[in-house]
């Protein structure tokens, strides 16, 4: 079955910095990987994703990159603000459910 | 924009009591789903749904829980006799059709009810 490893836990980045966050999947089938974006209080809300025709997908400060080859996907986001400090989970899909990265909890120091 | 929704946002209970957690999943969505998510923890699938039955469900998702589609609108989860364990963040979501190997829908997610087990 899938399994998704994301790095790093926290990340804290200076605003206006980028901030890049890493997973490698199992599944060497899987298809479709979304981004999760998690506020206080909230749930997951879907942010990008990418599906496996495609290197790459942006949507403005907000780009995802996939590597099938070596089975990674990361998160790339620019000119951070701090409205972007929340937990980023990265998922795969496994049948109709999708497995979860433990997520990372992203810091935009002022 | 459309969005699913969640009640209570929280429910504080004593152990071995039943709870009921509802959501409303977005209208012309046809498949339902609840994940947790144990303080600190990732998001853990429990049970997908659809069509007025189980499709899947965890190992987590054991005789102690049920779900039913009681109206055309409602979506819940019922825990029969809560543990302290089953304290977390409750979330349900909804896709508008069934995620296939070729073709994944995306699945929307409602707020949460946080539930604590005392």
């Amino acid at each position: 079955g899938e399994n998704v490893e994301q790095h790093p836990s926290t990340l804290s980045v200076q605003e206006g910095d980028s901030a890049v966050i890493k997973c490698t999947y199992s599944d060497s089938a899987s298809n479709y990987f979304p981004w999760y974006k998690q506020e206080l209080g909230k749930g997951p809300q879907l942010i990008i994703d990418i599906r496996s025709n495609v290197g790459e997908k942006k949507d403005q400060r907000i780009a995802v990159t996939l590597n099938k080859t070596a089975k990674h996907f990361s998160l790339h986001i620019t000119e951070t603000q701090p409205e972007d400090s929340a937990v980023y989970f990265c998922a795969a899909p496994r049948d109709d459910k999708i497995i979860f990265g433990k997520g990372t909890r992203l810091h935009i120091l002022p | 924009e459309p969005e699913v929704t969640q009640t209570p946002s929280h429910q504080v209970t004593q152990m071995g009591q039943e709870v009921i957690l509802r959501c409303v999943p977005i209208s012309n969505h046809l498949y339902f789903y609840w994940y947790r998510q144990i303080l600190g923890q990732k998001v853990e699938f429990l049970v997908s749904f659809y069509n007025n039955e189980i499709s899947e469900k965890s190992e987590i998702f054991d005789d102690q829980f049920s779900v039913e589609r009681p109206d055309g609108s409602n979506f819940t989860l019922k825990i029969r006799s809560t543990k302290l364990e089953d304290s977390a963040m409750y979330f349900c979501a909804s896709s508008e059709r069934e995620s296939t190997r070729i073709t994944w829908e995306t699945q929307y997610f409602g707020p949460g009810t946080r539930l604590l087990v005392l």
